[in-house]
């Protein structure tokens, strides 16, 4: 089956303007999990959508927005860019429940620069 | 606040002997644990996990303990192959609800053919 479909692989912008993540999960998942990856901090928890509603929230701020829609497909938001928001953003797909015994599968990422 | 802690940024093996990499939590809920390896340019992939009722949990050369007490666990890759050389991030969840998955910094295994 597909795996997780993260689109697109590599953005450059400018400070100040927003940009938009697409993540496709696995067909049948209906939890989709956003991480924001940067050098030395590890994998920094965003947030968690299931079906269609945000089920948990990591400590970012106001700029950092998602969605989920009703084929489970989600976007994250990131408003009036930083130079600090360069990082890989990783999409986690899962079904949704007890997210630790069937584990995360993770998509590709996009490679976001901020200049 | 970093609950789940990664200490060695990296590490450096001779292929064929044991790598052990390290992990400490601070979080007394966390009682699922999880270990994930990441390649460059692609994201990471599942390992191995263990529950916190365990404290041993095998699965071919990768075999991860639990010290409960200690709020330590580890992971040790026997024996290690050129192949692993990989980022290994530690993860930690409450089994029992929703909650979100939170991981360690990261260590970077390199393996020496």
């Amino acid at each position: 089956k597909a795996g997780v479909t993260q689109t697109p692989r590599y953005l450059i912008k400018t400070r100040g303007q927003q940009v938009t993540l697409s993540c496709s999960p696995i067909s049948g998942h209906r939890s989709v999990s956003w991480y924001q990856q940067t050098p030395g901090q590890g994998l920094q928890f965003l947030f968690e959508y299931f079906s269609e509603t945000q089920r948990n929230k990591g400590n970012f701020p106001g700029r950092f927005s998602g969605r989920q829609f009703s084929n489970s497909r989600s976007e994250m938001n990131v408003s009036t860019l930083e130079l600090g928001d360069s990082a890989l953003y990783l999409c986690a797909s899962s079904l949704g429940d007890r997210e630790g015994l069937y584990g995360y599968t993770f998509g590709s990422g996009t490679r976001l620069t901020v200049v | 606040d970093q609950q789940v802690k990664q200490n060695s940024p990296s590490l450096s093996v001779q292929e064929g002997r044991i790598s052990i990499l390290n992990c400490d939590y601070t979080n007394s809920m966390f009682d699922y644990f999880l270990w994930y390896k990441k390649y460059p340019a692609e994201g990471p992939t599942f390992l191995i996990s263990i529950s916190s009722i365990k404290d041993k949990n095998e699965d071919g050369r990768f075999t991860v303990f639990l010290n409960k007490s200690a709020k330590h666990l580890s992971l040790h890759i026997v024996p290690s192959q050129p192949g692993d050389s990989a980022v290994y991030f530690c993860a930690a969840t409450y089994s029992g609800g929703y909650q979100k998955v939170t991981f360690g910094t990261g260590t970077k295994l390199q393996v020496i053919p």
